[in-house]
């Protein structure tokens, strides 16, 4: 069975630019969460979708983060405009029943 | 906001030895558990998952959840050097669908 996909592993950008990230979940799976984390810490929900439906984004930063889900399948996060401490790895993870979560390799952000 | 605390790192053990990760969690319902390894550059994995008190073993893994003192650990017994890792505890409470997760607890075995 594959894996949670994501692209692109990593990606550098001034600040002020805009950035966008892809997931592609495991087969089947209708739950579907984007995680940002920063170094030494443990991953923050941004944003958790059900099929193409938003669960929570509460911690979503919504004057420049937005997301997507079309068909309930793929994807989407985007950053514009990116400031410094966006800099993390932005990890896409699915989920078959709401409870374990599979992770992606993540994307490697680097704001200069 | 359910808070996960866990036991500062790094904690190094000897190869053979049993390395043991605490995590403590601030919401009392909180109804599931889990651990994953993060290996450096690298994204977490999940290793166990428990939802009742007790203990439950897998390989040479054992969680151990005790939801009256709201604790939560992991043991690895004969740690090996491909165990070297940071563990991460993630907490799911009942009323709501976030997974919370700790900051984590490197753990470097020596060989």
């Amino acid at each position: 069975e594959a894996g949670v996909a994501q692209s692109p592993r990593y990606k550098i950008i001034e600040k002020r630019q805009s950035v966008a990230f892809w997931c592609n979940p495991i087969s089947g799976h209708a739950t579907l969460y984007w995680y940002q984390q920063i170094l030494g810490q443990g991953p923050k929900l941004l944003i958790q979708f059900q099929n193409n439906g938003v669960v929570d984004d509460s911690q979503l930063p919504k004057d420049r983060f937005s997301a997507e889900r079309l068909k309930g399948v793929d994807s989407t996060l985007k950053i514009q405009p990116a400031k410094l401490e966006d800099s993390a790895v932005y990890l896409c993870a699915s989920s078959p029943n709401g409870y374990e979560q599979y992770f992606g390799p993540g994307t490697r952000l680097t704001v200069t | 906001q359910k808070e996960v605390e866990q036991n500062s790192g790094p904690l190094s053990v000897p190869e053979g030895a049993i390395a043991s990760l605490n995590c403590t969690y601030s919401d009392r319902g909180s109804q599931s558990f889990f651990w994953y390894r993060q290996y450096s550059g690298k994204s977490p994995e999940l290793i166990m998952s428990i939802y009742s008190n007790g203990d439950k073993e897998d390989g040479r893994f054992t969680a151990q959840l005790n939801k009256a003192s709201q604790y939560v650990s992991l043991l690895i017994r004969d740690s090996q050097p491909s165990d070297s890792a940071t563990y991460l505890c993630a907490v799911k409470g009942w009323s709501d669908y976030k997974l919370s997760f700790g900051a984590g607890t490197t753990v470097t075995v020596r060989a």
